[in-house]
């Protein structure tokens, strides 16, 4: 079984402020079978990354995601008022089918 | 627009049965391998089942291996899930979500949930 182990646990920033999420895989990531997905309260997860890197549909360029194989990171380069939620990385593969981190907290200072 | 809608939650005791449903619309439901991913109260998420597009590939999380069955109906663009033997642990938001077509196996389109609640 792949565990994501996400990094930190809560990160508190201030609006225009860079964050940066990491998710690291305890074995590797096969094809970067690796995507990101944002939660606010009482909503589904919206996906933001897909493939490690790629952003999905409407998703605003301000969100970035990189790496590979055991080690993936998550951008937030200047961040808005509404980007402030829950943040999980998932992979895909092996047994079970999919997993995901336990989330990072990203929260207003 | 693409959507899924969950229905079927609610509150049971622990040991029945219960039977979720998702209704897709906007896209062609067929081609798509679905899913169900739960959480907890105040917990992450936690991947369920999948089913492929003509049902010719299921998997299930190992825990749950054996209560929960995934099944699809494509002529009414509907994806289920029964649950059976339910405990208090299986408490929590049930979503449906897709699979994207040639988007490295992500979920790119969720439903908003259902909640089950298990009372003991």
């Amino acid at each position: 079984e792949i565990v994501l182990t996400q990094s930190p646990g809560t990160l508190s920033l201030s609006p225009g402020d860079r964050a940066t999420l990491s998710c690291r895989a305890s074995q590797s990531v096969g094809s970067n079978y690796l995507a990101w997905y944002q939660q606010k309260p009482g909503q589904a997860p919206r996906l933001l990354i897909y493939g490690a890197s790629r952003r999905a549909s409407g998703i605003p360029d301000r969100f970035s995601g990189s790496g590979s194989g055991t080690d993936f990171t998550l951008t937030v380069s200047r961040l808005e008022p509404e980007d402030f939620a829950v943040y999980y990385c998932q992979q895909y593969g092996g047994s079970p089918m999919y997993t995901f981190g336990q989330g990072t907290k990203l929260e207003i200072e | 627009e693409e959507q899924l809608v969950e229905s079927g939650g609610g509150l049971v005791k622990s040991g029945e049965s219960l039977s979720l449903s998702c209704l897709a619309s906007g896209f062609t439901f067929s081609i798509h391998t679905l899913n169900w991913v739960r959480q907890a109260p105040g917990k992450g998420l936690e991947w369920v089942a999948s089913i492929a597009s003509h049902s010719s590939v299921i998997s299930y999380a190992e825990s749950l291996r054996g209560r929960f069955t995934i099944s699809r109906d494509n002529a009414k663009n509907s994806l289920y899930l029964q649950m059976t033997s339910v405990t208090t642990d299986d408490t929590g938001v049930y979503f449906c979500a897709r699979i994207g077509i040639y988007m490295a196996y992500s979920l790119d389109v969720w439903g908003q949930g259902t909640t089950v609640t298990v009372s003991s």
